[in-house]
């Protein structure tokens, strides 16, 4: 158990949707990475936040956003779904997300089917 | 640019050594990585290694860096079937974001 938790652990919905995943890092870690693995593309980073802030962004799409709150959990709101964000999202949490020697550890993921 | 690259697949017998091969391109990576995934979970963290070290050892695992080649190995020694899994070969970058870059994944699969 790497300590990061992600709610819900399998969500089902229509094309044209909005869903908003969950994660609870590490206690005490600063940093969130969400990352999406698909068939096609493999794992990608999506988006990066330091306590609060936008850190880093990847290859986030227009339609999805992503926030983290004062108690530090995120939230990654995907909107107008498709069929081709059918995928496994994964939250992934360090202590500061801006040290050489961070270590990142992911939870157990959100896997979203989109119909 | 950021690219890394795996071998899809290995078979090995219970009981030998298996050894999962990554390349990657930046020469400006700082810390390599690798994770596990076995089915239906998340992503398991196993060792990582500084781009300013040659090898490092943990226990079963043997990570070797060849940063001429900028080629990565990890070496599991007297593999079980507990180690199948998808094992992602990562790098971070030197400067700005600590986002990972990961490789395809190399399915190591176990037989007894």
């Amino acid at each position: 158990d790497s300590g990061v938790t992600q709610t819900p652990k399998h969500l089902i919905t229509a094309t044209g949707q909005r869903v908003t995943l969950r994660c609870s890092p590490r206690s005490g870690d600063l940093s969130v990475y969400w990352y999406q693995q698909s068939l096609d593309q493999g794992l990608q980073f999506l988006i990066q936040y330091y306590n609060g802030e936008e850190r880093a962004k990847g290859n986030i799409l227009e339609r999805f956003s992503a926030q983290q709150f004062p108690d530090l959990h995120s939230e990654l709101n995907l909107s107008s779904l498709e069929l081709g964000d059918s995928a496994l999202y994964f939250c992934a949490s360090s202590a500061y997300g801006t040290v050489l020697t961070d270590t990142q550890y992911f939870g157990p993921g959100t896997r979203l089917t989109v119909l | 640019g950021e690219d890394v690259e795996q071998s899809l697949f290995l078979s090995v017998r219970e009981g030998d050594s298996s050894v999962i091969n990554c390349t990657y391109t930046d020469s400006s990576s700082t810390y390599l990585y690798w994770y596990k995934q076995e089915p239906g979970a998340g992503l398991q963290l196993l060792t990582y290694i500084f781009s300013n070290m040659d090898m490092k050892q943990d226990q079963r695992l043997t990570v070797l860096l060849n940063k001429k080649d900028k080629h990565l190995s990890l070496r599991i020694a007297d593999t079980q079937t507990g180690d199948s899994a998808i094992y992602f070969c990562a790098e971070s970058m030197r400067t700005g974001r600590r986002a990972l870059t990961f490789g395809s994944g190399t399915r190591l699969q176990v037989q007894p």
